[in-house]
């Protein structure tokens, strides 16, 4: 059981460029989120996926897109970086009222 | 709207003193609350429930609705409990939205 699974790890982009976090769980949930987390902020909510075949915005989604690819996958795409989007970027998912369980996180650097 | 306040970034203790880690909530209707922990560099963990009523590494926390609080309490603070903590809110039943505060670092000083 490998849990909740984030690809990359680590990414630097230049303003501008595209890029698309991917992020996967076996433990058969319902739902799952992306967050990006800075310091002095904690962890904002930038979209979330309640089932299969839904998303919808969270706190933060400007400058961001999401797919539900299917009931474990679930990615995260920024369509043109910048700086501000500079941040540790994590995915979760949650079955009922047991909690959310966090991926590894990426840790994006836009130049 | 629901809100989760953690008013201290930083809390910083001895070994062996006691710790607590405020948690105020705002919320209309029965909320589930949740404290997570991330030690340096890793990923945000699970550290309890309110529902659970349970003790995780000699960690407590009691929901007070009267005073909408959900405070984090250990008796003697240990070394490795240095991290970031987090409280985070919930409604009850179906999916429902998660609402995180801001975190407190809690520093043990040896």
């Amino acid at each position: 059981n490998a849990g909740v699974t984030q690809t990359p790890k680590f990414q630097v982009l230049k303003t501008g460029q595209s890029m698309t976090l991917q992020c996967a769980q076996d433990m058969n949930h319902n739902s799952m989120y992306w967050y990006r987390q800075d310091p002095g902020m904690g962890l904002r909510l930038i979209y979330y996926s309640a089932s299969e075949g839904t998303t919808d915005k969270g706190e933060v989604p400007n400058g961001y897109n999401v797919s539900r690819l299917n009931k474990r996958e679930f990615s995260l795409r920024l369509e043109s970086a910048a700086p501000s989007q500079t941040s540790v970027y994590f995915c979760a998912s949650s079955e009922g009222p047991a909690g959310q369980f966090f991926g590894p996180g990426t840790r994006l650097t836009v130049l | 709207a629901q809100r989760v306040t953690q008013p201290e970034k930083l809390l910083s203790v001895f070994k062996g003193a006691p710790v607590e880690l405020k948690c105020n909530y705002s919320y209309s209707g029965s909320p589930e609350l949740f404290w997570y922990v991330q030690y340096s560099r890793q990923r945000l963990q699970l550290l309890l429930r309110h529902i659970s009523r349970e003790s995780i590494k000699g960690f407590t926390a009691d929901l007070n609705k009267g005073e909408t609080s959900f405070h984090l309490k250990k008796p003697f603070a240990q070394e490795e409990d240095s991290a970031m903590y987090y409280c985070a809110l919930s409604g009850q039943g179906g999916y429902q939205k998660v609402t995180f505060g801001i975190g407190t670092k809690l520093q043990v000083i040896p």
